[in-house]
């Protein structure tokens, strides 16, 4: 069945760099694309930014400049990395899948919190 | 493309049909999902494409609307549906709204 599950540290200090991992099975990364999701506590979602499932990817224009997703196929992984952190990007990193030709979210991992602090 | 979602917080009855506002600050062509979040847990996928309801989901949660305003209703409201809904927008970039938290009066 499919799953998504996101991996990475739940504490980083401001400035420094966020590396998450999402491991995916029951699909392929060849075929549908991922995208990151993350939520500040008690806010509504914020969408990042996708891995198509041709290997391009499209970035939320708030983020794009601190923001890189790439991919390794063979582990069926998908990597999110983000620069320059602030107490503001504390909250819960979601992966989730999109469907075949479209873009909305089918399915989504139990994402992972982060919280930004010295 | 902005989304804003009324009420923020509803109370309503076990058995109430209950309604969900989600506007546009444009056209979204209908290209519109919705979202149910319960405390802990990641977003579930109700409705894509304004009215289609996603494999698995009660048939009790419809979606329609068309340009910029969209309705998630419930036609009767069950315990289990306490949580919090958002709207999603795929038409011009990807955008969710700032939710509606609905509760058991």
């Amino acid at each position: 069945q499919v799953q998504l599950k996101e991996s990475g540290p739940g504490l980083v200090q401001p400035s420094e760099t966020l590396s998450l991992t999402c491991t995916v099975s029951g699909f392929s990364l060849t075929s549908y694309s991922v995208s990151w999701v993350r939520q500040p506590s008690g806010k509504g979602p914020e969408w990042m930014g996708r891995m198509w499932y041709d290997g391009d990817t499209a970035y939320n224009s708030a983020l794009k400049s601190r923001l890189s997703i790439s991919r390794d196929t063979s582990k069926n992984q998908v990597f999110l990395k983000m620069n320059s952190l602030q107490t503001d990007d504390t909250g819960t990193y979601y992966c989730s899948r999109d469907p075949l030709y479209s873009a909305y979210f089918d399915y989504w991992g139990q994402g992972v919190m982060v919280t930004v602090s010295s | 493309i902005q989304l804003t979602q009324s009420p923020s917080l509803l109370s309503a009855s076990v058995g109430d049909r209950v309604t969900l506002s989600c506007k546009g600050s444009q056209n979204i062509n209908n290209y519109l999902a919705w979202y149910q979040q319960k405390l802990g847990e990641a977003p579930k996928l109700l409705i894509y494409n304004t009215n289609s309801l996603q494999t698995g989901i009660p048939s009790r949660f419809s979606g329609s609307g068309s340009g910029t305003d969209y309705t998630l209703t419930i036609s009767s409201l069950q315990p289990e549906d306490v949580a919090t809904y958002f709207c999603y927008q795929y038409n011009n970039g990807w955008t969710f709204g700032g939710g509606t938290k609905l509760e058991l009066k």
